[in-house]
């Protein structure tokens, strides 16, 4: 079993529409977990934190933590072209010393 | 703030020839830096885990004396390639975890190396 999963894509939805990106990971004692947003040819770039189990909400983005299903997602509302992009979903593991990223689902915006 | 700049962005080299690339927090002191290589069309690969002033932690498979890593400061880690082959043509990326932070870790832009 992968330490951090998430279905490949790509995810394709039309402009303006909720886009819902999901990530389970293994490791029942990992307490921080991020999602991370990758250009092709880019770097990742940090998109949102969650700690707790619950909703966090920053802008058009919602991060959904359930430690007991060990699950986390990323909704994203009023989707743009402009969030076409692979979206990295990663989870504390070991101990929480390293930062072990899942192989990213690809989200295709449609005008 | 938290803006992690990484040098040269693209390079060319000549197998058999070594390659330093560098990575420095700009604006915070990071503790811990990591450098990942990506390989196209799949996720990061932590490659190891490096603390200022000590010697790295490479993962397994990393070969350590082909991969050198120097965290002299608390603003500054080089990854350096030695002996390159065309194999090690990737995309290496160095990221830095802000001491105190909330662990959360901030990437530089990556550098993309092309072996020939």
């Amino acid at each position: 079993q992968k330490e951090v999963e998430q279905n490949s894509g790509p995810l394709s939805v039309p402009e303006g529409a909720i886009a819902s990106l999901n990530c389970t990971y293994s490791d029942r004692g990992s307490q921080s977990f991020f999602w991370y947003r990758q250009y092709s040819g880019k770097s990742p770039e940090l998109i949102m934190s969650i700690y707790s189990n619950g909703d966090k909400e920053d802008g058009r983005f919602t991060a959904q933590l359930n430690k007991a299903s060990q699950y986390v997602s990323l909704l994203i509302r009023d989707s743009q072209p402009s969030d076409s992009a692979t979206y990295l979903c990663a989870v504390f593991t070991g101990g929480g010393n390293k930062l072990t990223f899942g192989t990213g689902t690809q989200l295709k915006v449609e005008l | 703030g938290a803006v992690v700049s990484q040098h040269p962005s693209w390079v060319i080299c000549k197998s058999g020839t070594s390659v330093k690339i560098e990575c420095r927090s700009l604006d915070f002191q990071a503790t811990t830096m990591f450098w990942y290589r990506q390989f196209p069309k799949q996720s990061l690969m932590l490659m190891a885990t490096s603390n200022e002033g000590s010697k790295a932690t490479y993962e397994q498979g990393v070969e350590k004396d082909k991969f050198l890593i120097n965290h002299a400061s608390l603003t500054l880690s080089t990854l350096t390639v030695t002996s390159a082959h065309p194999e090690d043509s990737s995309f290496y990326i160095c990221s830095a975890r802000r001491a105190g932070g909330a662990g959360e870790l901030f990437f530089g832009e990556g550098s993309r190396l092309t072996v020939l």
